[in-house]
């Protein structure tokens, strides 16, 4: 599967739109990009997937770049309980081994 | 719909003895998966079940773990004896297909090795 790089942290404000980026510059034209997040003491919450358009449900946007190398997630409105650590997966559509990073570390403050 | 349970939450036992942790993936749910995160590391997969068959144990660390799935409804993954590095948040999922599908996680067991 194709490595990704996150930022280790960030900070969003509350109410504010909170855009998470990933680099996948070795995305291969299967894979997918996956977002899953863990709040503290929780198992892992699955977010969004996509393939190459742009998707959106109940709680995010995934935005993925025209060449696939790179994708992000919105999160439009944040709140206290989104902190959370986000990760940004990438898989093939048959795998089924999520392979989780470090991460980003994202912090919403009131 | 119930999420997917696991039983203990915690579990704090001395090297050498024997653990038992337990999942119970959503109802109808085929494929259930363990992970595992230990200290200071990034969250692994250990195996996959489809119904009651292991499907790729790749992840599993060693032979004192062993995964079991009767009936391809729970799920119990034993450890046997534990050391100290076995100190971590074990995590179950589940998903109705493998692949392109969500897997739904559970809480996790934090398991203590003294």
């Amino acid at each position: 599967d194709a490595k990704t790089t996150q930022p280790t942290s960030m900070d969003c404000a509350e109410g504010r739109a909170a855009n998470l980026p990933c680099n996948h510059s070795t995305i291969s034209g299967n894979e997918y990009v996956y977002w899953y997040r863990q709040i503290h003491s929780q198992g892992p919450q699955y977010i969004i997937h996509g393939l190459k358009n742009n998707e959106t449900n109940e709680m995010a946007s995934l935005i993925i770049t025209e060449d696939r190398k790179s994708s992000t997630l919105i999160l439009p409105h944040a709140t206290l309980r989104d902190t959370a650590v986000y990760y940004c997966i990438v898989s093939r559509s048959n795998d089924y081994k999520l392979s989780f990073g470090a991460g980003t570390t994202v912090t919403v403050r009131a | 719909e119930a999420g997917v349970t696991q039983f203990p939450s915690h579990s704090v036992i001395e090297k050498g003895q024997t653990v038992t942790l337990r999942c119970d993936p959503i109802s109808g749910h085929d494929n259930l998966y363990w992970y595992r995160r230990v200290m200071g590391k990034e969250i692994k997969f250990l195996l996959h079940f489809v119904k009651e068959s292991k499907q790729d144990e790749s992840g599993m660390p060693n032979n004192r773990f062993l995964a079991e799935r009767t009936g391809g409804t729970y799920s119990t993954l034993k450890v046997q004896p534990a050391e100290l590095e076995d100190s971590g948040v074990y995590f179950c999922a589940s998903s109705q297909d493998r692949g392109r599908q969500e897997q739904f996680f559970g809480p996790g067991t934090r398991l203590t090795v003294l």
